[in-house]
């Protein structure tokens, strides 16, 4: 297993640019996120989904989209690109586990996004 | 609101030191489930532990070993004999655990480790 894929792993783009970072997971698991990390900080949820054609905010979705139309992959999108939107993308899944407990989060190895 | 403090920004050993990460976390609920990730400087994300709030054992795995003690709301994570790979940004995070919620993890800010050879 491949575990969790993203692409690209770094990017760099202008203000108003749009970009799609993508995420894929081998692991047949039902729960997908995205989360940012700022320097220094933890790591904020962008979106989540449950399952294929479910998805919900998190804490910070402003200025992000997403889909998920199969179970294995969960794009996020950045319309308008702004300079606060640097940051590192992670993307995670999980399987809900034994008794409704959640599993561990499987973490992509990350996207370094740039935008100047 | 859940929230999940680490006080420690950033603590240097010397190799072969004990030390003590600290984690204190906010939940109004009763089910819930405390983790510990390790973000090496390659970036990463590698889970160490997941623990359930029924669950106050402390547990060991080899010189890694966690404290959870409810009355605290703390979940400190203890390495012994520290080695210079232990050297990463360790997360502390908590997850809500009953219902149909997201199981979102909320993240501390992280404390960074060095070990000094």
């Amino acid at each position: 297993n491949a575990g969790v894929t993203q692409t690209p792993k770094f990017r760099i783009l202008k203000i108003g640019q749009s970009m799609t970072l993508q995420c894929t997971q081998d692991m047949n698991h039902n729960y997908m996120y995205w989360y940012r990390q700022d320097p220094g900080m933890g790591l904020k949820l962008i979106y989540y989904s449950v399952g294929a054609g479910i998805t919900d905010k998190g804490e910070v979705p402003n200025g992000y989209n997403v889909s998920r139309s199969t179970t294995e992959d969960f794009p996020l999108r950045l319309e308008l690109a702004a300079p606060s939107q640097t940051s590192v993308y992670f993307c995670a899944s999980s399987l809900l586990g034994t008794g409704g407990a959640p599993d561990e989060q499987y973490f992509g190895p990350g996207t370094r996004l740039t935008v100047t | 609101a859940q929230k999940v403090t680490q006080a420690q920004t950033e603590i240097s050993v010397v190799e072969k030191e004990d030390v003590t990460l600290d984690c204190v976390y906010e939940t109004r609920d009763t089910t819930y489930y405390l983790f510990w990730y390790k973000q090496p400087p390659s970036g990463e994300l590698v889970f160490l532990i997941r623990r359930n709030s029924f669950d106050e054992q402390n547990e060991i795995s080899g010189r890694y070993s966690w404290n959870f003690q409810k009355s605290t709301s703390s979940f400190n994570f203890t390495i012994t004999a520290s080695q210079v790979v232990d050297s990463a940004v360790y997360f502390c995070a908590l997850s809500e655990g009953s219902g149909a919620g997201s199981y979102q993890l909320t993240f501390g800010k992280g404390t960074k480790l060095s070990v000094i050879p």
